[in-house]
């Protein structure tokens, strides 16, 4: 079946613009991720979706970042006025969190968006 | 503190032969999880693994296996048999469990394996 897809796969933009990234999950998946990986790091986590469920946001790095998930499945991060700091490769991933096993939590990567900030 | 520690920032091995990429975590969760990926140049990360705290058994999938010692924290990657593909990025990884009950995985900084034909 599909995998996580997300769009659009590169992204330049001006310091000061506002960016939207997006994220397909698995069908079936309940819980959904964002994650960070600047160059030459490990993944920063940046917010968890489950369910209906309010998100867990703990870890956006700011008030100028902010993710939502419309029923239940396509997810959208938005980075507002932003920052050549925010230059990374933005991941998301989806588990099924649910039934036992290994496949419970296996997360799922999508391919990435790579933004740039110029 | 860092909850999951490589202290391999680079590892090399001869094709057909095995390698051991170490892994140390820190937590006071008695139920948690360890995962390890691979993220290839391509930049997709690949899962591979995966040992649950209660696990008694280490975890193997095909080539890889989990070397899980708990009393020492540790959650040691093997692959044998190595392979030309295998050259990649390797990240540790820890699932943890707020007390609300959200979920997400710590990582590590990776470790970057080069295979020598």
């Amino acid at each position: 079946g599909a995998g996580v897809s997300q769009s659009p796969s590169n992204k330049v933009t001006e310091k000061g613009k506002d960016v939207e990234l997006r994220c397909d999950p698995i069908s079936g998946h309940t819980a959904l991720y964002w994650y960070r990986q600047s160059l030459g790091q490990g993944l920063e986590f940046l917010i968890y979706f489950q369910g209906n469920s309010a998100p867990d946001k703990s870890g956006l790095p700011s008030d100028r970042f902010s993710a939502e998930r419309t029923g239940g499945s396509v997810s959208t991060l938005t980075i507002q006025r932003t920052q050549q700091e925010d230059s990374a490769v933005y991941l998301c991933a989806s588990s099924l969190n649910e039934g036992t096993g290994t496949a419970r939590y296996e997360q799922y990567f999508g391919p990435g968006t790579r933004l740039t900030v110029t | 503190a860092q909850k999951i520690t490589q202290t391999q920032p680079g590892m090399f091995v001869q094709e057909k032969e095995a390698v051991t990429l170490d892994c140390t975590y820190d937590t006071s969760d008695p139920s948690y999880g360890l995962f390890w990926y691979k993220q290839p140049s391509s930049g997709e990360m690949i899962f591979l693994i995966y040992q649950g705290s209660y696990d008694q058994q280490n975890a193997t999938e095909g080539r890889y296996s989990l070397n899980f010692q708990k009393a020492r924290k540790s959650a040691n990657l093997v692959i044998s048999a190595s392979q030309l593909g295998d050259s990649a990025m390797y990240f540790c990884a820890m699932r943890e469990v707020t007390q609300g009950g959200s979920e997400k995985l710590v990582f590590g900084k990776g470790t970057k394996l080069t295979v020598n034909p």
